[in-house]
């Protein structure tokens, strides 16, 4: 059974960090692709970064430079980091595995997601 | 960046009437077109990928068509159920970029 599970703080203050972990289970990371997307709070979703299963990144250009994806394979975990957050980065952030298919680029599964606040 | 202009932004429809959500690309975006379904309070769920490929498990009311860069969503015979907010996405090109969402009310 296919499950994602975020988990990361609740409450960050502005310009500092967000980490955020991704526990997956029912399918391995060195498998399939695993995206992170993010929606605040009554509003669209947001593409923010993917991590494939061979351990390469891709990251959306407006957030690249504040960006870091990475994993843990004996773990199975995939984890998304930013830094000097605002609080236009309040959201829920989702981890989602990518479609089975070769080089998908959308998501079959996603986790429950973690709202976080930005704010002082 | 590409942009998914998603239209109506809300709806209200009746149980068993037929609603067509659309979503028009900025450019060509070759079929890559996805659908998700989002409840209150819950994730996204994939419905249609490949702009008219259904997903597994998900009913056949639901079916995906497109025409040039213009992409829509149809849901025939409408039940309560079928209440939420629906998206698309565009995976041609980085960034990979969503529509603004259409939320549909049940009457």
């Amino acid at each position: 059974q296919v499950r994602l599970k975020e988990s990361g703080p609740r409450l960050v203050q502005p310009s500092q960090t967000l980490s955020v972990t991704c526990t997956v289970s029912g399918f391995s990371v060195t498998s399939y692709h695993v995206s992170w997307v993010r929606q605040p709070p009554g509003k669209g979703l947001e593409w923010v970064g993917a991590i494939w299963k061979g351990g390469s990144t891709d990251y959306n250009s407006a957030l690249k430079s504040r960006l870091s994806i990475s994993r843990d394979t004996s773990k199975n975990q995939v984890f998304l980091k930013m830094n000097s957050l605002q609080t236009d980065d309040t959201g829920t952030y989702y981890c989602a595995k990518h479609f089975g298919r070769l080089g998908a680029r959308y998501f079959d599964y996603w986790g429950q997601g973690v709202m976080v606040t930005v704010s002082s | 960046d590409i942009q998914m202009t998603q239209s109506p932004a809300s709806l209200s429809a009746s149980l068993g009437e037929t609603v067509t959500i659309e979503c028009l690309a900025s450019e060509d975006i070759y079929s890559n077109l996805a659908w998700y379904q989002q409840k209150p309070g819950k994730s996204p769920q994939l419905l249609i990928y490949d702009a008219s490929s259904l997903q597994d498990g998900v009913p056949s009311r639901f079916s995906g068509s497109e025409s040039g860069t213009q992409y829509s969503l149809e849901i025939n015979s409408l039940q309560s159920e079928d209440a939420a907010t629906y998206f698309c996405q565009q995976h041609h090109d980085y960034p990979w970029t969503f529509g603004g969402g259409t939320k549909l009310e049940l009457k």
